[in-house]
């Protein structure tokens, strides 16, 4: 099946600066990768998705890259923000079937 | 909207035990499916249900079942409980068919079984 694998487990970064979380993955027919925020006590809540024929896909301060003949790919966040500290997930499906998840990066941005 | 909803929010068994997790889909959506999140991991796929059936399945033993309705919420069943059983349980309702959407998710149940 499916392998999906995450870094860094912990990110801190001051406020203002960028973040980048990096995922790989292991089945080339995976065709969909979401990533998820969980904050502490909280239900994961997608962030940003893109689909194998894209290769980047921005939404304000958030953008993911991939990179299908290395099967990976990034979540990026600029200016990051006190609020942006949590928990973050990548995940890849194949036609939103099964969704394997990585193992998490928590990022913590200090003021 | 109305989202995913799960029940109950926390759970104490006993190892050997059965317990009945229960979820209804956001409005809107026919699919759902099932996560295990251990402390400090991602969420582990369970099983999918559509259209009332097991549409996928992920490495857990039998003892763990599921259920869907025709309304399209939900039940998880685990049997002879265990300590490693000690999860959040995550519901995930989405649409599949001729559009798929991606995973919306419940808070959560959390289980500890002691």
């Amino acid at each position: 099946g499916e392998n999906v694998e995450q870094h860094p487990s912990t990110l801190s970064v001051q406020e203002g600066d960028s973040a980048v979380i990096k995922c790989t993955y292991s089945d080339s027919a995976s065709n969909y990768f979401p990533w998820y925020k969980q904050e502490l006590g909280k239900r994961p809540q997608l962030i940003i998705d893109i689909r194998s024929n894209v290769g980047e896909k921005k939404d304000q301060r958030i953008a993911v890259t991939l990179n299908k003949t290395a099967k990976h790919f990034s979540l990026h966040i600029t200016e990051t923000q006190p609020e942006d500290s949590a928990v973050y997930f990548c995940a890849a499906s194949m036609n939103f079937n099964k969704f394997y998840f990585g193992s998490g990066t928590k990022l913590n941005v200090k003021p | 909207e109305t989202g995913v909803t799960q029940s109950p929010t926390h759970l104490i068994k006993t190892r050997g035990q059965q317990v009945t997790l229960r979820c209804s889909s956001q409005s809107g959506h026919n699919t759902v499916s099932w996560y295990q999140q251990a402390l400090g991991q991602g969420p582990q796929f369970i099983f999918q249900y559509y259209r009332e059936e097991e549409n996928g399945r992920g490495n857990f033993p039998p003892r763990f079942s599921g259920l869907q309705f025709p309304n399209y919420s939900s039940e998880l069943n685990v049997n002879a409980l265990e300590l490693d059983d000690s999860a959040l349980y995550l519901c995930a309702s989405s649409s599949s068919g001729t559009v798929h959407s991606p995973l919306h998710f419940g808070n959560g149940t959390r289980l500890t079984v002691t």
